[in-house]
């Protein structure tokens, strides 16, 4: 079975502009959450996705949002790149949520310059 | 909130060295707890979990039993080996009413020499 797979792996932006990350979950599982990593911060969850609708949120500001398809992939957009919202972003999927173990992806590493 | 506090890394250790990853915890219910390992480049991966008080989770020689009484969930295995270099997880899935957080601890570094 494929694993969790994110596009794209590497991204540069700049101050201002804004980005989408994309998820693909293993095939079947039906809940996708999203985290960011950074040195400072750790690992922060950031929102999860059920069946196309957001379930649970971290505390992000709402230049953070997200949504999920029908086939369960589901994208991240990031609006008004601030430095610091330069991260590694991963995505974990799972049949039916946070309780359980979570499959995660290699991560979209974004850099705002 | 719920929070979850890690033992302070980095850890070096020798090839064949016993290891234990401190790891306590708040918050409210009965929480799920999990211990994910990091390698190089790549996203976290389940090492093991437990559900419920005193339940031991373990794999791959790595264990760790969920004690209610102290909050801890601590990862112990008996022989390091090199492979097992990587940054450790300790996080905890819980519920509040129809919300659910999954929280990280801020994780340890692992450097295991030969």
């Amino acid at each position: 079975k494929a694993g969790v797979t994110q596009t794209p792996r590497y991204l540069i932006k700049t101050r201002g502009q804004q980005v989408t990350l994309s998820c693909s979950p293993i095939s079947g599982h039906r809940s996708v959450s999203w985290y960011q990593q950074t040195p400072g911060q750790g690992l922060q969850f950031l929102f999860e996705y059920f069946s196309e609708t957001q379930r649970n949120k971290g505390n992000f500001p709402g230049r953070f949002s997200g949504r999920q398809f029908s086939n369960s992939r589901s994208e991240m957009n990031v609006s008004t790149l601030e430095l610091g919202d330069s991260a590694l972003y991963l995505c974990a999927s799972s049949r039916t949520g946070l309780g359980e173990t979570q499959y995660f992806g290699p991560g979209t590493r974004l850099l705002v310059l | 909130g719920d929070s979850v506090t890690q033992m302070e890394g980095p850890v070096t250790l020798s090839e064949e060295a016993f290891l234990t990853i401190n790891c306590t915890y708040t918050a409210t219910g009965y929480p799920s707890l999990f211990w994910y390992v990091q390698y190089p480049g790549e996203g976290l991966q389940l090492l093991l979990k437990a559900t419920k008080a005193d339940d031991k989770g373990s794999n791959k020689g790595f264990e760790a039993t969920y004690r209610k009484e102290t909050t801890s969930f601590h990862l112990e295995k008996g022989s390091v080996q090199v492979s097992d270099s990587a940054v450790y997880f300790c996080a905890l899935s819980s519920s509040s009413g129809s919300a659910r957080q999954l929280t990280f601890g801020s994780g340890t570094q692992l450097t295991v020499l030969p």
